[in-house]
């Protein structure tokens, strides 16, 4: 029962233009949203979250968009940059159960 | 103020042997988590630990894993008799006492290789 989910496997981007990385989820109780960014051989570091009474949430670069009626998620980054190549986790908080439910991840290639 | 602690970060054990891995939580944190990541895959819950008590194990396998987080040292994730199937990267993550409060901290995980 894979309550979020990310289609995208990989997803690669020139840098300078805006990637966007995208994530689905099936429980409309979730009530708060998280992206985390790994590299490898590294644990997951927070990048960006947002309340389900928001729609939108920015930080710099990174902007996490909800759009509650499609149960869906999405983080746009830009301008892209060669650091932000990673693999990018979307999350779920669980209030009730007090811990973080995982999307599969997409691993992120920003080109020269 | 030190992040997440883990050790080793990188482990190997032959079949059947038995792996330790060690978590300390950020200071001041009480709530200890534990995930695992299989090649290829995203992080799945394993374990949520407090202080001498485990909240909830729905993720653990039902045999040969179990965790605890005694009242003094690190919390330890421990799986006997280990299987290929165990190879994967662990990681530890821990939340202050009031709960996860919108995020967690991760440690940098160990690496488990089973030969």
């Amino acid at each position: 029962d894979q309550q979020v989910k990310q289609n995208s496997p990989s997803l690669s981007v020139q840098e300078g233009r805006i990637s966007i990385l995208n994530c689905d989820y099936t429980n409309s109780m979730f009530d708060y949203f998280l992206w985390y960014k790994k590299y490898p051989a590294e644990g997951p570091t927070f990048l960006i979250s947002i309340s389900s009474i928001k729609d939108k949430n920015e930080d710099g670069r990174f902007t996490v968009f909800l759009n509650k009626s499609a149960k869906h998620l999405s983080l746009h980054i830009v301008p892209s940059q060669p650091g932000d190549s990673a693999v990018y986790f979307c999350a779920v908080v669980i209030q009730g159960a007090q811990k973080l439910v995982f999307g599969q991840g997409t691993r992120l290639t920003i080109n020269p | 103020n030190a992040g997440v602690m883990q050790n080793p970060r990188h482990l190997v054990r032959r079949r059947g042997q038995e792996a330790r891995l060690r978590c300390s939580p950020m200071k001041g944190h009480s709530h200890v988590y534990w995930y695992r990541q299989l090649p290829e895959e995203g992080l799945k819950f394993m374990v949520y630990l407090q202080k001498e008590n485990i909240i909830d194990e729905s993720g653990m396998p039902k045999e040969r894993f179990s965790a605890e987080f005694p009242k003094e040292g690190p919390s330890i994730l421990r799986i006997q008799q280990v299987v290929r199937g165990d190879s994967a990267a662990y990681f530890c993550a821990s939340s202050p006492p009031e709960g996860i409060d919108e995020k967690l901290f991760f440690g940098s995980g160990t690496q488990l290789s089973v030969l």
